[in-house]
């Protein structure tokens, strides 16, 4: 099965604190992409990350990181120091391959709410 | 980068009428595009793929005579929802894939979208 599963719905902290969204895909492509999306209330998807298979390196973006483990198969996102403007709905996908075409697998989301 | 439009961003139209939701690329050749339909609180679900100059390809359970899609050219795709009722009320989400300055790219670049809802 081609899945991604964010486990977490919604999550709320308070201004300042870090806080990891969690992602779990499954796949049976050897190669393959995983993205995060930011969408917030406007709804406009905010392409945030795109990591290959291959690229098993940490990543990190100002106060974003990311933590891609293929054993685990997680790819899992860390805000430091959040903030307001952080409040969005936090999509995680999986590039797949299904019924010979390439497509994109959403996982359910995570509803992210920083409390000032 | 790549920038997908979308129009409308939003409609409100009577039940039993047509709407058609357009999705542009503005600067790319977009060879595939997407539609994905997203009820409140919930993820964006795949409605449709389709190729330039080709007949959509429709998921599962999604039915092909109401959401009627076109892909004329390599900038432009349309949603055409017919005979709209209010369970079609929703955000339509549209996203494009193809080559920008003769480099293709496997992402996706998504629209904007448009919230339809239908009364």
């Amino acid at each position: 099965a081609q899945k991604v599963t964010q486990a977490q719905t919604e999550i709320s902290v308070v201004e300042k604190e870090d806080v990891t969204l969690d992602c779990v895909y499954e796949t049976r492509d050897t190669t393959y992409y995983l993205f995060w999306y930011k969408q917030p209330p406007s709804g406009e998807l905010v392409f945030l990350i795109r990591r290959n298979s291959f690229d098993e390196q940490n990543e990190i973006s100002g106060r974003y990181s990311w933590n891609f483990q293929k054993s685990t198969s997680s790819f899992n996102f860390t805000i430091t120091a959040s903030q307001v403007v952080d409040s969005a709905v936090y999509f995680c996908a999986l590039s797949a391959v299904i019924q010979g075409a390439q497509k994109l697998v959403f996982g359910q989301g995570t509803r992210l709410t920083i409390n000032p | 980068g790549a920038v997908v439009s979308q129009h409308p961003s939003w409609v409100i139209c009577k039940s039993g009428t047509s709407v058609k939701i357009e999705c542009r690329s503005l600067d790319f050749q977009a060879t595939t595009m997407f539609w994905y339909r997203q009820f409140p609180k919930q993820s964006l679900m795949l409605m449709a793929t389709s190729n330039e100059g080709s007949k959509a390809t429709y998921e599962q359970g999604v039915e092909k005579d109401k959401f009627l899609i076109n892909h004329a050219s390599l900038t432009l795709s349309t949603l055409t929802v017919t005979s709209a009722h209010p369970e079609d009320s929703s955000f339509y989400i549209c996203s494009a894939r193809g080559s920008l300055r003769g480099i293709s790219y496997n992402e996706q670049f998504f629209g904007p979208g448009t919230r339809l809802t239908v009364l």
